[in-house]
C-alpha cells in the first residue's frame, strides 16, 4: 500500500538529537488532546494525551506541551531514536462529542 | 492493553463486489469507529457507533454501511466496491460517558485495493 506519509511536512533529526513536532489545533472548545505515532504499515498507536488544564504532561521520553492561548500543541521526543521513524499527528476532543479530529501528521525520519 | 483487531490485513476485490471489513475489540469499548486514510488526506471518518445496532454517519459515509450487532464488533460494508474506494481502512474503539479524555484506539488497519 501507498505511505501515509506521502505529501507531509518531514523532521529530519539525527539520532541522539531531541525533535520537536507540532501541531496546530482548530476548536478553542477543545478540551483533550492526544498524539499518535504510526508506522509504516501500521495502525495509529497512541503515545500520550493532555487535557485542557493541563500545561505540559511528560511520559517515556517523550513530553507535551499546550499553549491554549495560540492553540498549539507540541511533542518532543528526547534523544531520538531509529525507531521512531514514523509520522506523528495530533487529535483534539470537543467535551462530550466522542469524535476526534486528526491533523494531517508530520513526518519524522531519524538518521543515524 | 486495548486490542483491537482487524481480521483482513489486505484485501484485492473487483468492481461491484459486496465487501465486509471485519473488526473486533476486547476492551467492552462502547464506542466503535470506521476510518479511511489516504495520503495527503489524513484519517477522515467514514461511521461511527455508541452502542449495540447505533450508527451515526461521519464525515465520508457514502457508498459504505456499517452494522452493529454485538458490542465487540463493529462491521465496515461496501455494497457494490469501486476503484475509488481503495484505501486502508481503520477500525478504532473508546469509551463513552461523555467526558473527556476518552482515547480512541486503534487496529492495525485493513489495506484494500478495487480493481
Amino acid at each position: 500500500g501507498e505511505s501515509v506519509g506521502l505529501h507531509l511536512p518531514t523532521l529530519s533529526v539525527q539520532e541522539g538529537d531531541n525533535s520537536i513536532i507540532n501541531c496546530a489545533y482548530s476548536n478553542s472548545a477543545s478540551d483533550y488532546f492526544i498524539w499518535y505515532k504510526q508506522e509504516s504499515g501500521k495502525g495509529p498507536q497512541f503515545i500520550i494525551d493532555i487535557r485542557s488544564n493541563m500545561d505540559k504532561r511528560q511520559g517515556q521520553r517523550v513530553t507535551v506541551l499546550l499553549n491554549k492561548t495560540v492553540k498549539h500543541l507540541s511533542l518532543q521526543i528526547a534523544a531520538t531514536q531509529p525507531g521512531d521513524s514514523a509520522v506523528y499527528f495530533c487529535a483534539e476532543k470537543v467535551g462530550g462529542n466522542n469524535r476526534l479530529a486528526f491533523g494531517k501528521g508530520n513526518q519524522v525520519v531519524v538518521i543515524p | 492493553d486495548v486490542k483491537v483487531t482487524q481480521s483482513s490485513r489486505y484485501l484485492v476485490k473487483r468492481t461491484g463486489e459486496k465487501v465486509f471489513l471485519e473488526c473486533v475489540q476486547d476492551m467492552d469499548h462502547e464506542n466503535m469507529f470506521w476510518y479511511r486514510q489516504d495520503p495527503g488526506l489524513g484519517l477522515r471518518l467514514i461511521y461511527f457507533s455508541y452502542d449495540v445496532k447505533m450508527k451515526e454517519k461521519g464525515d465520508i459515509p457514502e457508498g459504505y454501511s456499517v452494522s452493529r450487532e454485538k458490542k465487540e464488533r463493529f462491521s465496515l460494508i461496501l455494497e457494490s466496491a469501486s476503484t475509488n474506494q481503495t484505501s486502508m481502512y481503520l477500525c478504532a474503539s473508546s469509551t463513552s460517558g461523555g467526558r473527556s479524555g476518552n482515547t480512541i484506539y486503534f487496529g492495525e488497519g485493513s489495506w484494500l485495493t478495487v480493481v
